[in-house]
């Protein structure tokens, strides 16, 4: 299998700071994302970075790939209690279509 | 708005009975997946389809099969149901494009008792 690791497992900050997560993965990939999920509901898309770019920016997120350490970071700037939540990285391996998914960060964010 | 929806948000089952659980997108996308998603495992691919009447095997298929007769739909199968296969069960679609994201359903919570 394919599927990512990331870290922490589990995250908690006070408002206002900054949130990073790691995700690690095994093999060759054409893209990474991330999705956030609310309370055990569906997943939603936040952001996607390609294999041939190394940062990649959306409002206060921030997502870096590194793919000759196979890995990604992504950054929440400036948190609020509305981002806690569990956050998810996916790979798509080289020409297979699939999307394989890590085992998610959990982001608590206190008022 | 892309909308995938699940046929339940909840679900429960006796042990041995076939259940089915339904997934339709409305945006003509090629790919769907069937994911479970348990604590600390995070979600696990257990099927996925490029096209009608096309699968592959995820990650963990064991104990599952899936239909796709239309475009819209994929259907997950769970031929005799067991209590390990209690879990949280989440469809996602996605176009045909390498750059795409997945739109997932809301989820389907079951539980075999």
């Amino acid at each position: 299998s394919q599927q990512g690791e990331e870290d922490p497992q589990a995250l908690s900050i006070q408002e206002g700071e900054n949130a990073t997560m790691n995700c690690s993965y095994k093999t060759s990939i054409n893209n990474l994302q991330w999705y956030r999920q609310n309370s055990g509901r569906g997943l939603v898309h936040l952001i996607l970075i390609r294999s041939n770019e190394r940062e990649k920016h959306s409002g206060r997120l921030r997502v870096t790939l590194d793919t000759s350490k196979k890995s990604s970071s992504l950054l929440i700037t400036a948190s609020r209690a509305a981002d806690t939540a569990s956050y998810f990285c996916a790979t798509e391996a080289s020409n297979t279509g699939k999307l394989i998914f890590g085992q998610g960060t959990t982001l608590q964010v206190k008022p | 708005d892309v909308k995938v929806t699940q046929s339940s948000r909840y679900l429960v089952k006796r042990t041995g009975e076939k259940v089915f659980l339904e997934c339709v997108q409305d945006m003509d996308h090629e790919n769907m997946f069937w994911y479970r998603q348990d604590p600390g495992l995070g979600l696990r691919l257990i099927y996925f389809s490029y096209d009608v009447k096309m699968k592959e095997k995820g990650d963990i298929p064991e104990g599952y099969s899936v239909s796709r007769e239309k475009k819209e739909r994929f259907s997950l199968i769970l031929e005799s149901a067991s209590t390990n296969q209690t879990s949280m069960y989440l469809c996602a679609s996605r176009v045909l494009w390498r750059y795409a994201e997945a739109f997932f359903g809301q989820g389907t919570r079951l539980t075999v008792v």
